[in-house]
């Protein structure tokens, strides 16, 4: 199985500061065969269910605000928000969908200092 | 707009069988372009991936549940379903159905969930 690790656990911003996510998967989720990265990224806000933003590692769902982006290739992946806002208070996970079974990183927990 | 909406008991005893509903509005299971899945979450912790199924019938299991899990598809009720059998209470978890995007061709793929449905809390417990 590929293993997502996420880091840190948990960070807390003040509003308007930028937060990084990172994701590292034990192996890479990178095909040259179509020069993807099979890496996608969800926010999971307090007693509701994930929401996709981000997949091929930096592909914007419809819907979601610029202010979140991916990056990364092969196995280090980030998510970034680059103004934190109160709405962005959550736990955010990314999942490989490269090989089965597919894998979610432990999350990362983002809070308002 | 595409929903999904589970359904089933809140709570079951150790060792029983789990069984989950599924239900879709705003398209249909049997749409060729679309698999769906059913994904859970222990309290407080992270998401696993449980298994897929496109409407033919074709299934993918995590193998770590594979022996005790079926997932099966009726079209005609525009549904699919989850059972889990001798469950513990590692079972306990929320449960989520959603839509399972794949690609086609020559680079097949399972890919990201979504939409997902709200979820539904079950409890293992004697």
């Amino acid at each position: 199985d590929i293993v997502m690790t996420q880091s840190p656990d948990s960070l807390a911003l003040s509003l308007g500061e930028r937060a990084t996510i990172n994701c590292k998967s034990s192996q890479s989720v990178f095909y040259s065969s179509n020069n993807k990265n099979y890496l996608s990224w969800y926010q999971q806000k307090p007693g509701q269910p994930p929401r996709l933003l981000i997949y091929w590692a930096s592909t914007r769902e419809s819907g979601v605000p610029d202010r979140f982006s991916g990056s990364g290739s092969g196995t280090d992946f980030t998510l970034t928000i680059s103004s934190l806002q109160a709405e962005d208070v959550a736990v955010y996970y990314c999942q490989q969908y490269s090989t089965t079974p597919l894998t979610f990183g432990g999350g990362t927990k983002v809070e308002i200092k | 707009q595409l929903q999904l909406q589970e359904s089933g008991p809140g709570l079951i005893k150790p060792s029983e069988t789990l069984s989950l509903t599924c239900t879709v509005s705003g398209d249909f299971i049997s749409n060729p372009d679309v698999y769906w899945a059913w994904l859970r979450q222990p309290p407080g912790q992270g998401l696993e991936w449980i298994g897929t199924i496109y409407f033919r019938g074709n299934t993918f299991y995590n193998p770590s549940l594979k022996s005790r899990v079926t997932i099966s598809a009726d079209t005609s009720k525009n549904h699919f379903s989850l059972t889990l059998s001798a469950v513990t209470a590692a079972d306990t978890s929320i449960y989520y159905c959603a839509r399972h995007h794949m690609g086609g061709g020559t680079s097949w793929y399972l890919g990201w969930f979504d939409p997902w449905g709200q979820g539904i809390r079950v409890t293992v417990s004697s």
